[in-house]
């Protein structure tokens, strides 16, 4: 079964700092990868996905997100967080044998200080 | 742009009363989705439907029964509440059922059971 790590639970970060989130899945086949985001009260929200083609992805609100296949890993990053962006994280997969399923990480909660 | 509608908001039961969640989506997507979430252990699929007249097991569905009644509503019913089921419940749907395709979310259901 596919299963999704995000080491980081809570992150602190002032305004204009850099943020880079972990994630790593365990899948050694063909994947779709995804960042979602939650604003407080608020449903998830698609940031950004990689299904194919270059490893570095561009999503919403000036996120990024690399795929390293050799590392399992779909790190998510910003050069220069802002207020707006304090909500919590998640990293899905769908592995290309789950058909249906997608596997969401735990979760990280990012809080940034004005 | 109504998306993915959730029914009701809010809900607080007594052990071994029954309830049933209400998800309806306007986008005419195939797939629909439920989902728990828990601190620290992000979104559990508990059933899902592919599409119309069908519907099959997620990670955690014991407890739970669904009804995809017709492409547009997904239902999900707690037969005899227990606390171990309070959680906030997401809905989502998606388009079609290739992996690479995001979900989108309702604004979810948050159920307290005493």
């Amino acid at each position: 079964a596919q299963s999704v790590s995000q080491h980081n639970h809570h992150v602190i970060l002032s305004e204009a700092a850099s943020l880079e989130l972990g994630c790593n899945y365990s899948y050694g086949g063909t994947v779709n990868l995804f960042w979602y985001v939650q604003y407080p009260g608020q449903h998830l929200q698609l940031l950004l996905k990689y299904f194919s083609g270059d490893p570095l992805v561009k999503g919403i609100k000036g996120f990024e997100a690399e795929f390293i296949k050799s590392k399992f890993s779909f790190n998510l990053r910003k050069p220069s967080v802002q207020w707006s962006d304090t909500a919590e994280y998640f990293c899905a997969v769908n592995a290309g044998n789950a058909g249906n399923m997608l596997t969401f990480g735990g979760g990280t909660r990012l809080m940034v200080k004005p | 742009n109504a998306g993915v509608t959730q029914t009701p908001k809010f809900q607080v039961l007594k052990t071994g009363q029954s309830m049933t969640l209400q998800c309806a989506q306007d986008m005419n997507h195939n797939s629909m989705y439920w989902y728990r979430q828990d601190p620290g252990m992000g979104l559990r699929l508990i059933y899902y439907s592919a599409s119309e007249g069908t519907t099959d097991k997620g990670e955690v569905p014991n407890g739970y029964n669904v009804s995809r009644l017709n492409k547009r509503e997904f239902s999900l019913r707690l037969e005899s509440a227990a606390p171990s089921q309070t959680s906030v419940y997401f809905c989502a749907s998606r388009r079609g059922s290739q992996s690479n395709q995001p979900q989108h979310f309702g604004d979810g259901t948050r159920l307290s059971i005493l």
